[in-house]
């Protein structure tokens, strides 16, 4: 099964609302990520916060682990029809080389 | 180059037939990797390429599904006897080494539809 696990799987919100996703994982890890996916093709590298921290900023984007619950958390805020994509988490491991992807939520912004 | 790319952008196959697909990494990315998607669905890890280590395989549904890395550079992912499951978006990423942190730079992947 997928290391990561986010939910909701679809989010549908508008203009100028906070959107929030959770992703959940199972084993210790070194790191995780959030990417970003348009259109079904390549994904787009977000922000990455390690297993040491518990909160990280980037722009619009805050992110949160909690690695006691083996969770975390993207809260874009203030979105805009162009946030609408699928979000990923991926964790990677302690030990390991391989990062795993969750199945992701489809996030939808209504202009 | 400036990214990774992959080609073709699409392939439309016949059942049966093999197919081939290419991926350019980041120069200088040492680590490679290869996922399936299907439509809507999240990335399923195929294979795993780390400098001159043996690649993890793991994620290879069957043995129809092959891989290689030549001077670890330019990777190619080989699916025989294609099969109407095979359908997806085929994706490629490369990262820089290190334990710690490996950012994933993707392709823009190949659509594979077999008929």
């Amino acid at each position: 099964s997928q290391q990561g696990e986010e939910d909701p799987q679809a989010l549908s919100i508008q203009e100028g609302e906070n959107a929030t996703m959770n992703c959940s994982y199972k084993t210790s890890i070194n790191n995780l990520q959030w990417y970003r996916q348009n259109s079904g093709r390549g994904l787009v590298h977000l922000i990455l916060i390690r297993s040491n921290e518990r909160e990280k900023h980037s722009g619009r984007l805050r992110v949160t682990l909690d690695t006691s619950k083996k969770s975390s958390s993207l809260l874009i805020t203030a979105s805009r029809a162009a946030d609408t994509a699928s979000y990923f988490c991926a964790t990677k491991p302690t030990g390991g080389f391989k990062t795993i992807f969750g199945a992701g939520t489809r996030l939808f912004v209504k202009a | 180059g400036a990214g990774v790319s992959q080609s073709p952008s699409n392939k439309v196959t016949e059942k049966g037939k093999d197919v081939e697909l290419r991926c350019d990494p980041i120069s200088g990315h040492t680590a490679l990797y290869w996922y399936r998607q299907s439509l809507g669905q999240g990335l399923e890890f195929l294979i795993y390429f780390q400098g001159n280590s043996a690649p993890d395989k793991s994620g290879l549904p069957s043995d129809r599904f092959s891989a290689e890395r030549t001077g670890g550079s330019v990777s190619t992912l080989t699916i025989q006897r294609t099969q109407q499951e095979d359908s997806a978006v085929y994706l490629c990423a490369s990262s820089s080494d290190g334990p710690s942190y490996n950012e994933q730079f993707f392709g823009p992947g190949t659509r594979l539809t077999v008929l």
